[in-house]
């Protein structure tokens, strides 16, 4: 089974922080994705990545940037986190760059800005 | 960015009936994908449809990917409490800057 792990379930940062989020995936996935989820909105995606040190923009980078340095390692970054970032953060992986296999997500990571 | 239509946003069942949801797009997709979210969880893929016209099973879950590749439904029998969470269809297509787009998602509650 697919497992795709991130770092924290809850994390509470102060407006200004400058916020790491982390996502491991153990199935050697070519594509990962950060996507935030707010209630009624569904999920929103931020960046994604089809290679090592390869990131495009998804609909809602503002104030997001990421980083893939390693294949496995996804990170979200919030540069100077800002109260309307509250939320919960979920990754996914897909195993090949042109396929339309499911994506397999983590358990999320909810976020306070306070 | 692009969503898919989802209904119903929610409902309350009784324990041992049927339910049923439903996504539609005026896009075409080539898979039609349905996860279930626990509460505090990340979504969990319960059905995959590859292809127009196909209707898959697992368990209790039924699955359409409709035959003008703009619409699925998932159909869950005989709900049991476990079934309570929050339900995500997602399309996915080969054109564009992206190909995933979800749904925004039919929250389910069963009533024992």
């Amino acid at each position: 089974d697919v497992k795709v792990t991130q770092s924290s379930r809850y994390l509470v940062k102060r407006t200004g922080e400058k916020v790491f989020l982390e996502c491991v995936q153990d199935m050697d996935h070519e594509n990962m994705f950060w996507y935030r989820q707010d209630p009624g909105l569904g999920l929103r995606l931020i960046y994604f990545s089809y290679d090592v040190k390869m990131k495009e923009k998804g609909d809602i980078p503002e104030g997001y940037s990421v980083s893939r340095e390693k294949k496995e390692r996804f990170s979200l970054i919030l540069e100077s986190a800002s109260t309307n970032q509250t939320s919960m953060y979920l990754c996914a992986s897909t195993p090949g760059a042109l396929d339309d296999q499911p994506q397999h997500f983590g358990d999320g990571t909810r976020l306070s800005i306070l | 960015g692009q969503q898919l239509n989802q209904s119903p946003q929610s409902m309350f069942i009784q324990e041992g009936e049927d339910v049923s949801m439903n996504c539609t797009s005026s896009s075409i997709f080539n898979t039609w994908l349905w996860y279930k979210q626990d509460p505090g969880e990340g979504p969990v893929l319960l059905i995959a449809l590859y292809k127009a016209g196909e209707l898959t099973s697992n368990g209790r879950l039924t699955a359409q990917f409709g035959i003008t590749r703009k619409d699925s439904f998932l159909n869950i029998s005989a709900s049991i409490p476990s079934d309570v969470g929050i339900y995500f269809c997602a399309g996915v297509t080969t054109s564009g800057t992206y190909k995933y787009i979800f749904g925004t998602g039919t929250r389910l509650k069963v009533l024992a």
